[in-house]
């Protein structure tokens, strides 16, 4: 257990809304990542943090963007929900022994 | 960027039977990890192996990273290895950023 938790776990909004999902984790590792889960496509990279207020993007970031001003929260922002960002989204750290990801619960989102 | 394909998209097994998994990526690999999707949706790591073999009771992992693949190999299969097999990898930019192939879904039955 890599101690990562997301909020919400689950969460339905409306077409236009802002959205943010929180990762927290508790280890004080210095990669965070942001992937999407879609059937068909595996999982796709949002957004990663290589350390406090250092991001890039990853394949699929258009519509998303991310914030990371302390350590252990990174936050994953829609500004304008839209039905296609309807998905399950996963927060990752990479640490253990070297550079292994692990993964969080996950959270579903769905957009109406 | 980097390709990664995973083999067979889809597999049903007999419980007790043996099975491999393939993960065949495009380009030099740093790192290399297996994951297995439970039905409930977590993701749980099986092996870190950017090279060689491990084992690990039942399951065990080879990559062979000059020939660009990787095998994970599962013995006297069980209703709970049932999910997704996922392979990811990191290319050798430096950025740790991981590509997923799209996964085996396996389905053993009892």
């Amino acid at each position: 257990d890599a101690g990562i938790t997301q909020s919400p776990r689950h969460k339905v909004t409306e077409t236009g809304t802002p959205v943010t999902l929180r990762c927290h984790q508790t280890e004080n590792h210095r990669y965070m990542y942001w992937y999407r889960q879609d059937p068909g496509h595996g999982l796709r990279l949002i957004h990663y943090s290589y350390g406090v207020k250092d991001t890039d993007k990853g394949e699929v970031s258009d519509g998303y963007s991310v914030s990371r001003s302390k350590t252990e929260d990174f936050l994953l922002t829609l500004e304008s929900a839209t039905s296609s960002q309807t998905s399950v989204y996963f927060c990752a750290i990479m640490g253990g022994r070297g550079y292994e990801q692990y993964f969080g619960p996950g959270t579903r989102l769905t957009v109406t | 960027g980097i390709q990664v394909e995973q083999s067979p998209p889809d597999l049903i097994l007999q419980e007790g039977a043996n099975s491999t998994l393939r993960c065949n990526f495009s380009d030099s690999v740093n790192n290399l990890q297996w994951f297995h999707q439970n039905p409930w949706g977590q993701l749980i790591n099986l092996f870190y192996i950017p090279s060689g073999t491990k084992q690990n009771g039942r399951l065990s992992a080879t990559t062979v990273a000059t020939e660009r693949y990787s095998l994970l190999y599962i013995s006297s299969s069980q209703t709970t290895d049932s999910g997704v097999y996922f392979c990811a990898v990191e290319s050798t930019s430096g950025t740790y950023k991981y590509i997923f192939g799209t996964g085996t879904r396996l389905k053993v039955l009892a």
